[in-house]
């Protein structure tokens, strides 16, 4: 059974910095993108970017560019997400993704997402 | 990059009623649009994908027809369950966009 399964919800200080994780089981990590979707609270899906374990090769939205880093750990079969100084409108949550390739195949399974809070 | 523009974004429906939601790419995109419905405090779920292929599992209730710029999402007759947030996203290409959802509430 495909399972991605995110680390739990974080409370953090502007200007901290953060590294949230996605682990993958029942399917092969380097062999699927793992795309990153963004939901503040009451407001619509927001396309963040996505990541290739098998090469690293990483794609940013333009809006997220600079913003975030993705990368991951193929022995551990984990994807992350991180930041490196936390803006309160960086509340949000963060979903992890899986998609068969870069251009063509939908989102077919998802994390239980991770909520990010922000406040000083 | 293409902007992906949902409407309405919001509609009150009855049960039984036959609901349409449509999906527009400011470029076109051929086929490469999926949809997918998002319960409150939920992860979205795939609904059906290259803009008419149903997700297995998916109650045949729920169709998908366009191609180009302009895409639809129909219920044919909206049961309970179906009450919920719906997304058209992108996959010509990245990013990835998503459309601005609509959300389906009870008459």
């Amino acid at each position: 059974e495909v399972q991605l399964v995110q680390s739990g919800a974080e409370v953090k200080k502007p200007g901290e910095s953060l590294k949230i994780s996605c682990e993958a089981s029942g399917y092969s990590f380097i062999s699927y993108w793992i795309g990153w979707v963004r939901q503040v609270p009451g407001k619509g899906l927001e396309w963040m970017g996505i990541i290739y374990p098998g090469n690293s090769d990483t794609r940013y939205s333009p809006s997220f560019q600079g913003q975030v880093t993705m990368s991951v750990d193929k022995s551990i079969d984990t994807a992350y997400l991180q930041w490196s100084s936390l803006k309160a409108s960086d509340t949000a949550m963060y979903y992890c993704a899986r998609q068969g390739q870069l251009a063509g195949p939908p989102i077919d399974y998802w994390g239980q997402g991770t909520l990010v809070t922000v406040s000083s | 990059d293409i902007q992906m523009t949902q409407s309405p974004s919001s509609l009150s429906a009855s049960v039984g009623d036959r609901v349409t939601i449509t999906c527009r790419a400011s470029q076109s995109i051929r086929s490469y649009l999926n949809w997918y419905q998002q319960k409150p405090g939920k992860a979205p779920k795939l609904l059906i994908y290259k803009a008419s292929t149903l997700q297995s599992d998916v109650p045949s209730r729920f169709s998908g027809s366009g191609s180009g710029t302009d895409f639809t999402l129909t219920i044919s007759s909206v049961q309970p369950e179906d009450f919920a947030t719906y997304y058209c996203q992108k996959s010509d290409d990245t990013p990835r966009t998503f459309g601005q959802g609509t959300k389906v509430e009870i008459k």
